[in-house]
């Protein structure tokens, strides 16, 4: 069974640009998180998509906002991008059934805003 | 919200043992991960606990108990590629479905 799948896996873009990253979850999986990870601030919850639904939200602003397709696969986009938003940005995904908690991670995309 | 709390950094000698400890403060819990993150690659799940005690895995085995808000990650007979971050996340109770809180990681360095 093929892993999650994260593209593009580096990307450089200026101040004020915006973006669109794209996740791939594991074939049968439903649910697809997505997760910032910064050196200062570790990895932090963006938000959850399952059935195409915005399941779960974090504490970021609404410059960054996602969606997912009928076939599961998701996208983030994050619109006017700030020097702060250079990060690597991990997505994951699980069956989403019930209380199943294991989430397998994609290998994530480094972002540099420049 | 969550507050989640465990060493910036340990260092261990080959084939010895290290503990490491994540405590946590939370509005609801669903469950307590841990995952193991190499340099430049992707989180790896380790062990999940829900319920108060120790499950094994192998040469790991993590504990929890939900009453003092306190896990750990004991790593056994360590092993050079132990060496990487262990992450403690905590899933909201609050939330159906995956919404973890993680803390900064520990960086484990196991020297010969």
């Amino acid at each position: 069974k093929a892993g999650v799948t994260q593209t593009p896996r580096y990307l450089i873009k200026t101040r004020g640009q915006q973006v669109t990253l794209s996740c791939s979850p594991i074939s049968g999986h439903r649910s697809v998180s997505w997760y910032q990870q910064t050196p200062g601030q570790g990895l932090q919850f963006l938000f959850e998509y399952f059935s195409e639904t915005q399941r779960n939200k974090g504490n970021f602003p609404g410059r960054f906002s996602g969606r997912q397709f009928s076939n599961s696969r998701s996208e983030m986009n994050v619109s006017t991008l700030e020097l702060g938003d250079s990060a690597l940005y991990l997505c994951a995904s699980s069956s989403g059934a019930g209380n199943s908690y294991e989430q397998y991670f994609g290998p994530g995309t480094r972002l540099t805003v420049t | 919200g969550q507050n989640i709390d465990q060493p910036t950094e340990m260092t261990a000698t080959e084939g010895a043992i290290v503990q490491i400890n994540c405590t946590y403060q939370t509005s609801g819990f669903n469950g307590l991960f841990w995952y193991q993150q190499h340099a430049g690659e992707a989180p790896t799940f380790l062990s999940y606990n829900v319920l108060d005690g120790l499950e094994e895995k192998g040469r790991f085995s993590s504990f929890l108990s939900r009453s003092k808000g306190y896990s750990y990650l004991l790593l056994k007979e360590l092993q050079m590629k132990d060496s990487a971050s262990y992450l403690c996340a905590v899933r909201d109770l609050t939330a159906a479905g995956n919404k973890l809180t993680f803390g900064g990681g520990t960086r484990v360095l196991v020297k010969p």
